[in-house]
């Protein structure tokens, strides 16, 4: 069965540090990838994606995420984190012709000022 | 713009009642509709998704159902709720017919079932 892992489950870093996340999916073909983040108290929401062309994503608030087929990994990277970066951040895929996502377990990401 | 909501927000439910969780979907029309589950650890598990009215799909079998009475609303049902059933209940919407699109949540219910 596909499947997305989110290795890191809980990371604790100072502020200006340097942040990437793992994620790696179990599927052979095509797909399309996700990063999703839920800040405290907020809904889930979009951080970035990726669906074809340049493998290195950028979305918001300064996140990249670079799509390496070889590996299936789509590591999400900030190079300095903020203390407003405190969330937890989810890995998707899509499978072409299908409406069901897969999510990973999530990275919980706390930010020490 | 589109708005999602859910309610309730937090519910506490004893074992072996019923369940009806109500998610309705604001500013868009014939939207993608899902159920996810959110554990603690096991990330968003995905229970149900619906492409149009009276049309379900079920991911996981289980004692809960969904049924789409509206274009823009999705409902979440249980006759009886198992402890097992406890979690964060999110509902999401895309944009009907173009499945690589992006899925937007809405705040969730917490259901804590003793």
């Amino acid at each position: 069965a596909q499947s997305v892992s989110q290795h890191n489950h809980h990371v604790i870093l100072s502020e200006a540090a340097s942040l990437e996340l793992g994620c790696n999916y179990s599927y052979g073909g095509t797909v399309n990838l996700f990063w999703y983040v839920q800040y405290p108290g907020q809904h889930l929401q979009l951080l970035l994606k990726y669906f074809s062309g340049d493998p290195l994503v950028k979305g918001i608030k300064g996140f990249e995420a670079e799509f390496i087929k070889s590996k299936f990994s789509f590591n999400l990277r900030k190079p300095s984190v903020q203390w407003s970066d405190t969330a937890e951040y989810f890995c998707a895929v899509i499978l072409p012709g299908t409406y069901k996502y897969i999510f990973g377990t999530g990275t919980r990401l706390k930010v020490l000022a | 713009s589109q708005t999602i909501h859910q309610w309730p927000a937090t519910l506490v439910q004893p074992v072996g009642s019923p369940l009806s969780l109500e998610c309705t979907v604001e500013g868009t029309s014939n939207p993608n509709l899902y159920w996810y589950r959110q554990a603690a650890g096991r990330g968003l598990q995905l229970l149900f998704y619906s492409v149009g009215i009276g049309q379900i799909s079920s991911e996981v079998p289980q004692n809960l159902s969904a049924s789409r009475p509206q274009d823009r609303q999705f409902i979440l049902s249980s006759k009886k709720l198992l402890l097992s059933d406890s979690g964060f209940y999110l509902c999401a919407w895309s944009v009907i017919g173009q499945y690589q699109e992006t899925q937007y949540f809405g705040p969730g219910t917490r259901l804590l079932v003793l």
